[in-house]
């Protein structure tokens, strides 16, 4: 089984709509959480972390966090057609100093239509 | 705006030869990383190095080597290309916050080496 589960997609939404992305994970060590988008033949960037069960709110996006659960979840409202890409969870056992190895989900392929 | 550069962005090359993939950073960032992504998998780390000198296998067993002679460049090298090593090759780059309690340690990807080899 793996550590961090995340559906595939792909996940295909009218422009406007909220698009609602999760992921499950078993490591119950893991304190540390991230969404990365990442489009087509580039580098995957950076949208929002979290070390924290809760939400986290920048701009259009909505982390969320459910650590009894084991559960994150990303929200974006307003979607564009630029949102269209593909979407990696990523979450780390937090280790002073010595920084964090990340552990990724397969990501979800995310189209917004015009 | 992350630095991290990745060259070449493409290659093709045939069974048996000898390749490296460059990857530079100009942020000045202590740690770096190599992942393999294959289409619609998950990234899975091969290799990363937390300074000049370090380095240390990843998660995932590879056949390639790396060195870190400079703290801006991280070099990965197949010494025999074959097949099975087709993938996307990405590399990262954190700045390893030592001292903080809350260590966010944010990795910037460069924007990968897609490798065939035939």
């Amino acid at each position: 089984q793996k550590e961090v589960e995340q559906d595939p997609g792909p996940l295909s939404v009218p422009e406007g709509a909220i698009v609602s992305l999760n992921c499950t994970y078993s490591n119950s060590a893991f304190q540390y959480f991230m969404w990365y988008r990442q489009y087509s033949r580039k580098g995957p960037e950076l949208l929002m972390y979290t070390y924290s069960s809760g939400n986290k709110e920048d701009g259009r996006f909505t982390a969320q966090v459910d650590k009894s659960s084991k559960y994150i979840s990303l929200f974006i409202r307003d979607s564009q057609p630029s949102d269209s890409a593909t979407y990696l969870c990523a979450m780390s056992v937090l280790i002073k100093a010595a920084g964090n190895k990340l552990t990724f989900g397969g990501g979800t392929r995310v189209l917004v239509k015009p | 705006e992350a630095d991290i550069y990745q060259t070449p962005r493409y290659l093709v090359i045939g069974t048996g030869k000898k390749i490296t993939l460059e990857c530079s950073q100009t942020m000045g960032h202590d740690k770096m990383y190599w992942y393999q992504q294959d289409p619609g998998m998950e990234l899975h780390l091969i290799h990363y190095s937390y300074g000049v000198n370090s380095t240390e296998k990843g998660d995932l067993s590879s056949e390639s080597t790396v060195s870190r002679i400079r703290t801006e460049h991280f070099p990965l090298t197949l010494e025999s290309a074959r097949p099975s090593h087709t993938s996307q090759y990405l590399c990262a780059s954190s700045a390893g916050l030592a001292g903080l309690s809350y260590n966010t340690d944010t990795q910037y990807f460069g924007p990968g080496t897609r490798l065939t080899v035939l």
